[in-house]
């Protein structure tokens, strides 16, 4: 089953409002998640990293202030998009790294469709 | 920095027929090398990855994937494809962190 869970899967909201995506670890503790985005038909691209108890990472061209990163606990962090805009509708993916004494494994959340109409 | 190069953007095959799909990488670091598949609608799966040791790693469902150094290259390649494994593949690299990068993708085509 899945170890890192995203929701909502789907959401629908107007321009100017903000929707926020949750990304939890379901079987273990991450203090570390990250965001990607992906435009339709193409790769995947890191928004920022999610620091536990600390300020999110962006990567360059990223609003912050747009894009506001919240990792307040060691199994969830969320992304909330403010004032929504049409060209925010994308597909939100967040993964959370399973560190165990033989090593550490990636897992990629079942992803999240933002369509702002 | 480092970089992920996928050459091709779609690779139609017909059904039984092998497979490759390229990936190039660049990094002035050590990297671990990740293949994922994406279905249409559907979140990343991971297909397999090389983090050290033997260079050549395999999946479940059958593809493979060689980590070749002197070339920076980690193709993936299947001797024989199912409708089933159309999807999109991408390839990724991290630089002994859990941040991925991707590279573009190559879309899987397979035919009857």
């Amino acid at each position: 089953g899945a170890v890192v869970s995203q929701h909502p899967s789907r959401v629908i909201c107007k321009s100017g409002t903000s929707v926020k995506i949750e990304c939890r670890s379901l079987d273990f503790q991450a203090t570390t998640m990250f965001w990607y985005r992906q435009f339709p038909k193409k790769s995947l691209m890191l928004m920022a990293t999610s620091n536990e108890g600390s300020k999110a990472t962006y990567e360059q061209g990223v609003e912050k202030d747009k894009f506001l990163i919240n990792h307040a606990s060691l199994t969830l962090s969320t992304l909330t998009v403010t004032s929504a805009h049409p060209e925010d509708s994308s597909f939100y993916i967040c993964s959370a790294s399973d560190r165990t004494f033989s090593g550490n494994t990636i897992y990629f959340g079942e992803g999240s469709w933002l369509t702002v109409v | 920095a480092q970089s992920v190069t996928q050459l091709d953007s779609q690779v139609p095959v017909f059904e039984e027929a092998p497979v490759e799909l390229r990936c190039n990488y660049s990094s002035s670091v050590s990297v671990y090398l990740f293949w994922y598949v994406q279905y249409p609608n559907q979140g990343l799966q991971l297909l397999l990855k090389y983090l050290s040791g033997s260079t050549l790693v395999e999946s479940i469902n059958g593809f493979e994937a060689e980590f070749n150094k002197s070339q920076t290259s980690f193709h993936l390649r299947k001797p024989s494809v199912h409708i089933s494994d159309t999807a999109e593949y991408f390839c990724a690299v991290s630089d002994l962190t859990d941040k991925l990068i991707f590279g573009t993708g190559t879309r899987l085509q397979v035919f009857p």
